[in-house]
């Protein structure tokens, strides 16, 4: 079955810290990989995604991702994190072209960023 | 400009009431979906229509019956409320059907069936 998983249900670093979100995914042929964020009673945020070529993408507010196809991961990173950071990150996964556009989203990760 | 907007932003109902939640979009985009938010945060696709054509209708209840009225539009009426289908309803577009396109979502409708 297709999926994806976030380990982690909370992050939690200090301002100025690296940060890293994880996500793995589970799918025959290619994945499409997105990263969305949820700030507080709002919707999702497009953050950055994967759909071929360069491994390292990078997207909004200085995040980026790095797709490793041998170990089906695809973490979000930043090098620095900032106390507006927190918040609800979703990693989500489209595949093949019979999904008619249906994405599968992780669990989400809630990121803490301490000042 | 708002790209993706949904109306109401609250709904509080007893159970047993009908209630719609109304999405309009205007990025253009062909395609626009419906998920599920629950308490617990987790998010699950409930419909996706493509120029006005439902495409997925993903084990909702029929309860549940979106319309659209056109492809900017994409309304969710919910028959007979339960105390179950307290949540918070996004709605969302893309480009279209293509799998690398990313989704715009809406502020939410928090339902609360009380």
């Amino acid at each position: 079955a297709q999926s994806v998983a976030q380990p982690e249900d909370q992050v939690n670093v200090a301002e100025g810290n690296p940060l890293t979100v994880k996500c793995t995914y589970s799918v025959s042929g290619n994945p499409y990989l997105f990263w969305y964020v949820q700030y507080p009673n709002r919707g999702l945020q497009f953050l950055l995604k994967y759909i071929t070529g360069d491994n390292l993408v990078k997207g909004s507010y200085g995040f980026e991702a790095e797709f490793n196809k041998s170990q089906t991961s695809f973490h979000l990173k930043k090098p620095s994190a900032l106390v507006s950071d927190s918040a609800l990150y979703f990693c989500a996964v489209r595949w093949g072209n019979t999904n008619a556009g249906k994405s599968t989203f992780g669990d989400g990760t809630t990121l803490t960023v301490k000042p | 400009d708002t790209a993706v907007s949904q109306t109401p932003k609250y709904l509080v109902t007893q159970m047993g009431n009908d209630k719609s939640i109304k999405c309009e979009q205007n990025l253009g985009h062909d395609t626009m979906y419906w998920y599920k938010q629950d308490s617990k945060k987790f998010l699950k696709i409930m419909f996706s229509y493509n120029n006005k054509e439902l495409i997925i209708n993903e084990t909702v209840p029929n309860r549940f019956s979106p319309k659209s009225p056109d492809k900017a539009h994409l309304n969710l009426h919910i028959n007979s409320l339960e105390l179950g289908d307290s949540a918070v309803y996004f709605c969302a577009s893309s480009q279209d059907l293509g799998f690398y396109n990313e989704q715009f979502f809406g502020p939410g409708t928090r339902l609360t069936v009380l």
